[in-house]
């Protein structure tokens, strides 16, 4: 069955830490893969966009990673905040243009 | 430029009712795309339409419809209204370069 992994509980690190969030899929060939923000009770936000030819996209202090090979992708904070925390979303754009999302996992920065 | 917004925030409706939500897409976006959120299932693809066509449909039953208006705002019906269809009702507009951005969101509580 077609399927998108990210770690269900909760990452908990330090302040100044960097923050690893992990997106497995199976069964799918992506054309793109995106990674999302959510607050509790507000709609996702965008954050980037990786497409099946990049391996690596950056954006001040995100890092995304994207193995078509692992079918994984690594979203990265670097230098982390406080304010960082948030459930971080994987999505996937197939061929036939829809766009399946992760179920998510919850960041908590601590100072 | 203003962002998508989503009426109304809040629902309560009863089990075998009919509930209309509607979507007003960022200017220039033409297309919209509705999904369900709930903490069991997360974010579920309901369907997309792009200049008043539907291009895209989730596995939902029939009883989840939806339409686009010239203007690209957008509504979703819900008709006999389950306690299972208690959810976020999350709509996003997309651009050209494939960037999806979301509204608030809806809550729509079935009692």
């Amino acid at each position: 069955s077609q399927k998108i992994e990210q770690n269900s509980e909760a990452l908990n690190i330090q302040e100044g830490k960097t923050a690893t969030l992990t997106c497995n899929y199976t069964n799918y060939s992506p054309a793109y893969l995106q990674w999302y923000r959510q607050d509790p009770g507000r709609g996702p936000v965008f954050l980037l966009l990786i497409r099946e030819n990049e391996k690596e996209k950056r954006k001040e202090r995100l890092k995304v990673t994207f193995d078509t090979t692992l079918k994984q992708s690594l979203f990265h904070i670097t230098a982390s905040q406080p304010a960082d925390s948030a459930t971080y979303l994987c999505a996937l754009l197939l061929n036939t243009d829809k766009l399946i999302f992760g179920t998510g996992t919850r960041l908590q920065v601590f100072p | 430029k203003a962002g998508v917004t989503q009426t109304p925030r809040y629902l309560i409706k009863t089990r075998g009712q009919q509930v209309t939500l509607s979507c007003s897409p960022i200017s220039g976006h033409r297309s919209v795309s509705w999904y369900q959120q709930t903490p069991g299932q997360g974010l579920q693809f309901l369907f997309e339409y792009f200049s008043e066509t539907q291009r895209n449909k989730g596995n939902f039953p029939g009883r989840f419809s939806g339409r686009q208006f010239s203007n690209s705002r957008s509504e979703m019906n819900v008709s006999t209204l389950e306690l299972g269809d208690s959810a976020l009702y999350l709509c996003a507009s997309k651009d050209s370069l494939g960037e999806q951005y979301f509204g608030p969101g809806t809550r729509l509580t079935v009692t």
